[in-house]
């Protein structure tokens, strides 16, 4: 299987801050990489897909990029709707994986 | 819009079989663009697929799973379903269905999901 590790696992973050988190391949998936916002208690909700492509009605501040067997997910200017955790999930191989996550909070 | 509803019992014996089914609205399952997924998402933990299905009864599981795993579809009623068998502690989870874009011979991203549904196993 590919495995797929994120960092950081915690990030604290302040409103209007700029982040970013990590996704690294266990081998190149190229560019089939997803990431999902999840909230608690709630279903994971996509984000981007391959790699960087923005799923309609995400908002533009969210950004994706990398190839190969490193991706990053970008927030530019944080809000507080965007306190959540995050997922990549690479679909180079039949064999689906997904990142550990990485927990977003409040600074 | 597409929704997706899990349902099935949120509560299954060890050693038994753990048995789901996801019913899709709004769309039909037979679309040739699209696989449909079950992943599971134990509590506090991260994401483990679990297998997908095609409206052809084409099947792709997890090899971790696979010896315990059925997926299967039912294009009349617009379900499919998941079997796990012989569960323990270890398959206590959220239960999530989803949608898995299908291009190119390739599985893809899932979008949307359905809620989800917690079941335990526990005697």
């Amino acid at each position: 299987d590919i495995q797929m590790t994120q960092s950081p696992s915690t990030l604290s973050a302040s409103v209007g801050d700029r982040v970013t988190i990590t996704c690294r391949a266990s081998q190149s998936i190229s560019s089939w990489l997803a990431w999902y916002q999840q909230k608690p208690g709630k279903a994971p909700k996509l984000l981007i897909y391959k790699a960087s492509s923005l799923e309609s009605g995400v908002p533009s501040r969210f950004s994706g990029s990398g190839s190969g067997t490193e991706f990053t997910l970008t927030i530019s200017s944080l809000q507080p709707d965007d306190f959540a955790t995050y997922y990549c999930q690479q679909y180079n191989s039949y064999w689906i994986t997904f990142g550990q996550g990485t927990r977003l909070e409040i600074k | 819009q597409l929704q997706l509803q899990e349902s099935g019992p949120g509560l299954v014996k060890p050693s038994e079989t753990l048995s789901l089914t996801c019913t899709v609205s709004g769309g039909s399952i037979s679309s040739s663009s699209y696989y449909w997924g079950w992943i599971r998402q134990p509590p506090g933990k991260g994401l483990e697929w679990i297998g997908s299905i095609y409206y052809s009864g084409s099947t792709y599981y997890n090899p971790s799973l696979k010896s315990r795993v059925t997926i299967s579809v039912d294009t009349s009623k617009n379900q499919f379903s998941l079997k796990l068998s012989s569960v323990t502690a270890a398959d206590t989870a959220v239960y999530y269905c989803a949608r898995q874009e299908y291009y190119y011979d390739s599985t893809n991203w899932f979008d949307p999901w359905g809620q989800g549904t917690l079941v335990t196993v526990s005697s």
